[in-house]
């Protein structure tokens, strides 16, 4: 059975500065997609980025990028430049035709 | 576009009564997925489904858990009869994996906080 692991419960960073939120996972699939979601305080659940596994290229999305490292299994989210706005709880999740999510992280970005 | 609807956003109840909750996934998207998601924890897959059929409801209480999606578009999830331990964000997702473009992209609704006293 597929699983993912987030590691870190809470993070905090410093406003400008860099975070990196890891993440590993476990499956026999050779295709699918990893995804990072963000999920503000009481709001909406919202895709940060999405890496499809056959892709080499590591996926980036403005100040967001992430590592994926294929034979390790491991998918990390990197945020530059943290804005406040960034404060939310970030989710790891694996994705074939069945999605399954880690347990989060809390990222708090300090002004 | 109009995005995943969900209602109603908030529901306390006493336990042992019943609630239920809907879901309008976003047009075209063949797949519809239910999950539970319990303060500080990830979102848990209650249910699955692709069009009006169901492809995974494994994790579903099935006691007092029951969901359908009649004629493959907007869905039902109904608790009866709820427990404390029920309380939490039930979340609608869908996505247009199985019903053309596949982006892989889940789109989720806000959510129906669910209280039981």
């Amino acid at each position: 059975a597929q699983t993912v692991t987030q590691s870190q419960p809470e993070m905090s960073v410093q406003e400008a500065e860099t975070v990196t939120l890891s993440c590993t996972y476990d499956t026999s699939e050779s295709n699918y997609y990893l995804f990072w979601y963000k999920q503000p305080p009481s709001r909406q659940m919202i895709l940060v980025i999405r890496q499809e596994a056959y892709k080499q290229q590591n996926a980036t999305e403005n100040r967001f990028s992430v590592n994926f490292q294929k034979a390790a299994k491991s998918f990390s989210l990197k945020i530059s430049d943290s804005q406040l706005g960034d404060t939310a709880m970030y989710f790891c999740a694996y994705g074939t035709y069945k999605y399954i999510f880690g347990t989060g992280t809390r990222l708090k970005v300090l002004a | 576009e109009a995005g995943v609807a969900q209602s109603p956003r908030y529901k306390i109840i006493e336990k042992r009564q019943s609630v239920a909750f809907w879901c309008n996934p976003i047009s075209g998207h063949a797949t519809l997925y239910w999950y539970q998601q319990i303060l500080g924890q990830g979102p848990k897959l209650l249910i699955q489904f692709q069009n009006n059929g169901v492809v995974d409801d494994s994790q579903l209480p099935k006691d007092r858990f029951s969901a359908e999606r009649l004629k493959g578009v907007d869905s039902t999830l109904k608790i009866q009869p709820a427990k404390l331990e029920d309380s939490a964000v039930y979340l609608c997702a869908s996505t247009t994996r199985g019903g053309g473009a596949n982006t892989g992209e889940l789109f989720f609704g806000e959510g129906s906080r669910l209280t039981v006293l």
